[in-house]
């Protein structure tokens, strides 16, 4: 089955800028999350969704980061302005049916690069 | 708070030689945890996942790890590693009730194999 698709693989913005992230899950997966990996650490969540619903948004920043998953099934990660701490590598993941026996497959990622 | 450290920040063995990577974690509960494995570019792929039953758990290309309640361990081995085992490994901790299995991912291990 084809993995988890996200693009773009490389941005590079200035700050104050906006962008958006995209990603498509395994077809037939109703759990998908986003991360930030920042270079050094590992992933940190930043939403999940189930289906179309956000399940945990608790450390998205909300007065820059938003997501959207419609139709349950595509999402978008918007970053509205950035700023330099925003540079990160952004994961997608997806899970069959989100529970904890589920194993998360993750995209490549997206790198961005905030000047 | 669910937490996971990872104390070696970067290590290089030999090819051929044996290889534990180290991982401890804070959870309240019974955790789940997992080994996942990043190569450069890549997004990360799952190893191996604990949730009960028989403490040593296999996992692919080789891997398996062990958990240890009483030390609050979950130390990833090898009997011998491939010059293709060098990438990025992160151990993560999961927990927090069905539909919110939100995982904790430690700092990473940095693995460098030599000839």
């Amino acid at each position: 089955e084809a993995g988890v698709a996200q693009s773009p693989r490389y941005k590079i913005i200035e700050k104050r800028q906006s962008v958006a992230f995209w990603c498509n899950p395994i077809s037939g997966h109703a759990t998908l999350y986003w991360y930030q990996q920042i270079l050094g650490q590992g992933p940190k969540l930043l939403i999940q969704f189930q289906n179309n619903g956000v399940v945990d948004d608790s450390q998205l920043p909300k007065d820059r980061f938003s997501a959207e998953r419609l139709k349950g099934v595509d999402s978008t990660l918007k970053i509205q302005p950035a700023k330099l701490e925003d540079s990160a590598v952004y994961l997608c993941a997806s899970s069959r049916a989100g529970g904890q026996a589920d194993t998360q497959y993750f995209g490549p990622g997206t790198r961005l690069t905030v000047l | 708070a669910q937490s996971v450290t990872q104390p070696d920040i970067h290590i290089t063995v030999s090819e051929g030689a044996s290889l534990e990577l180290r991982c401890n974690y804070s959870y309240g509960a019974t955790p789940y945890l997992f080994w996942y494995v990043q190569s450069p570019g890549q997004g990360l792929q799952l190893l191996l996942k604990y949730f009960s039953g028989d403490t040593l758990v296999q996992g692919i290309k080789g891997f398996e790890a062990e958990f240890k309640r009483s030390q609050s361990s979950f130390n990833l081995r090898k009997p011998s590693v491939h010059w293709s085992d060098a990438a990025e490994y992160f151990c993560a901790v999961g927990g927090g009730g069905f539909g919110n299995e939100k995982l904790t991912f430690g700092t990473g291990t940095r693995l460098t194999i030599i000839p």
